[in-house]
């Protein structure tokens, strides 16, 4: 299994900042994984980053909004930038792990924007 | 596109009963599909896999099913209790990705 810490839990913030969310793995993968859950939603994957590439976008998310970067196989950060209340929302960080594929959540960091 | 559809209402059941969620899924057919609990304000923890070759999976208290015909798997908890009460997701990995789509999931209330 993969210990995931994400920083920070939780933020207030204001419409038009950006906020940088931080997350750490205990042990090297090739993937990672960003989500966004909205209130009463499920998850909805945002991208995939591997070390040494470009981060891959699903529909409806772009760089310009949501950067991420990936500088070694234990650590990624996911931007949300020009933000506004539709950002709010639990942002997730994810890795697959273990010979049956499952996938390994941080506790995820609850962002309201104002 | 792939879709997956779980219970949106809540699922209320009493302390020693069986608790049985449902997920539906069209348009693909996953090899594999996985069960995950989240409880408010964390993460989803993974619970069960279970192959399309595979009719059944038990772990302790909790049984999965899956009928590839049916395009459906059934999640079941036998002698559920009030700590089993949590939002239970249905996720089949995405056609040729490594990574997992997820359903709205069901919440499950167990009441003592």
């Amino acid at each position: 299994s993969a210990v995931i810490s994400q920083k920070p839990s939780r933020d207030i913030c204001q419409r038009g900042t950006s906020l940088t969310i931080q997350c750490q793995v205990d042990s090297q993968v090739t993937m990672m994984f960003w989500y966004r859950q909205q209130p009463g939603q499920s998850l909805t994957l945002i991208a995939t980053a591997n070390q040494g590439s470009e981060a891959t976008y699903e529909s409806g998310f772009v760089i310009d909004k949501f950067p991420i970067s990936r500088p070694n196989l234990t650590f990624s950060t996911l931007t949300v930038s020009n933000m506004s209340p539709e950002d709010s929302s639990i942002y997730l960080c994810s890795v697959t792990g273990g010979p049956l594929e499952t996938q390994y959540f941080g506790p995820g960091t609850r962002l309201l924007v104002l | 596109s792939q879709k997956i559809e779980q219970n949106s209402e809540a699922l209320n059941i009493q302390e020693g009963k069986t608790a049985t969620l449902t997920c539906n899924y069209t348009n693909y057919s996953p090899a594999y599909l996985q069960w995950y609990r989240q409880d408010p304000g964390r993460g989803p923890v993974f619970l069960l896999l279970i192959r399309e070759n595979e009719k059944e999976k038990r772990k302790e208290r909790l049984k999965v099913t899956f009928d590839t015909t049916l395009k459906q798997s059934l999640f079941h908890i036998t002698a559920s209790q009030p700590a089993d009460s949590a939002t239970y997701l249905c996720a089949p990995p995405y056609s040729g990705y490594s990574t997992l789509t997820f359903g709205k999931g069901t919440m499950l209330l167990v009441s003592p």
